[in-house]
């Protein structure tokens, strides 16, 4: 595609569930970020891809928090038990490798009620 | 503190006028630096991507990096309503992660 796709585009769950979001990376780009956004804050990290495996995930808040990226391609943010501080702007974005421009797609806005 | 510092604003000029941004840094390992429009409700927009100290030209944007004062710079000339939005600034250390400000929110009016 010709951009950062993110689906779905809002998510309403309840407070316990498990929800999966999932981003499609611009063809060919190698890095792959997950940043969490709240109202009026900047992008806050969470977790970077390169290739297959996670760089760094330092920025996963805690345990309910995983992400995949099988095949260097797509990822799957995952969040389980979700509670009412987890409804946020959940954004991804690519770069065709580490240290070169970053685009983002137009998120996953996540409630829990 | 935090590792990128940014003011929220909002910052309001009138339409014609120089919009002028900034961040300040504290980690000197900052290697690469961007600016991002967002619009409400969408997601970030990259403005402009620099990687050495001095300036940057894009049609009305220019960015500025000044490494030895850890302070980065973006201008808009002819400030337009459409450019009302929220700018933030994201820098990386070579390797690693986009770390950002917490955005200004800037308002052009007509």
């Amino acid at each position: 595609g010709a951009g950062v796709s993110q689906t779905p585009s809002n998510k309403v769950t309840e407070k316990g569930k498990y929800v999966e979001l999932r981003c499609d990376p611009i063809s060919g780009h190698t890095a792959l970020y997950w940043y969490r956004q709240s109202l009026g804050q900047g992008p806050e990290f969470l977790i970077y891809f390169q290739g297959t495996g996670a760089a760094d995930d330092s920025g996963l808040p805690n345990d309910r928090f995983f992400a995949v990226r099988p095949e260097g391609s797509v990822s799957t943010l995952k969040i389980q038990r979700t509670e009412r501080g987890d409804s946020a702007v959940y954004l991804c974005a690519s770069s065709l490798q580490a240290n070169t421009e970053a685009f983002f797609g137009q998120g996953t806005r996540l409630t829990v009620v | 503190q935090k590792e990128v510092e940014q003011d929220p604003g909002p910052l309001s000029v009138p339409e014609g006028a120089i919009v002028s941004l900034n961040c300040t840094y504290s980690n000197s390992a900052f290697q690469y630096f961007m600016w991002y429009r967002q619009y409400s409700r969408k997601g970030p927009e990259l403005l402009m991507y620099t990687y050495s100290s001095g300036n940057k030209e894009d049609g009305r944007f220019t960015a500025q990096v000044d490494k030895s004062s850890k302070y980065i710079s973006l201008f808009i000339r002819d400030s337009q309503p459409s450019d009302s939005a929220t700018y933030l600034c994201a820098m990386v250390a070579a390797g690693n992660k986009l770390t950002f400000g917490g955005g200004t929110r800037v308002l052009v009016k007509p």
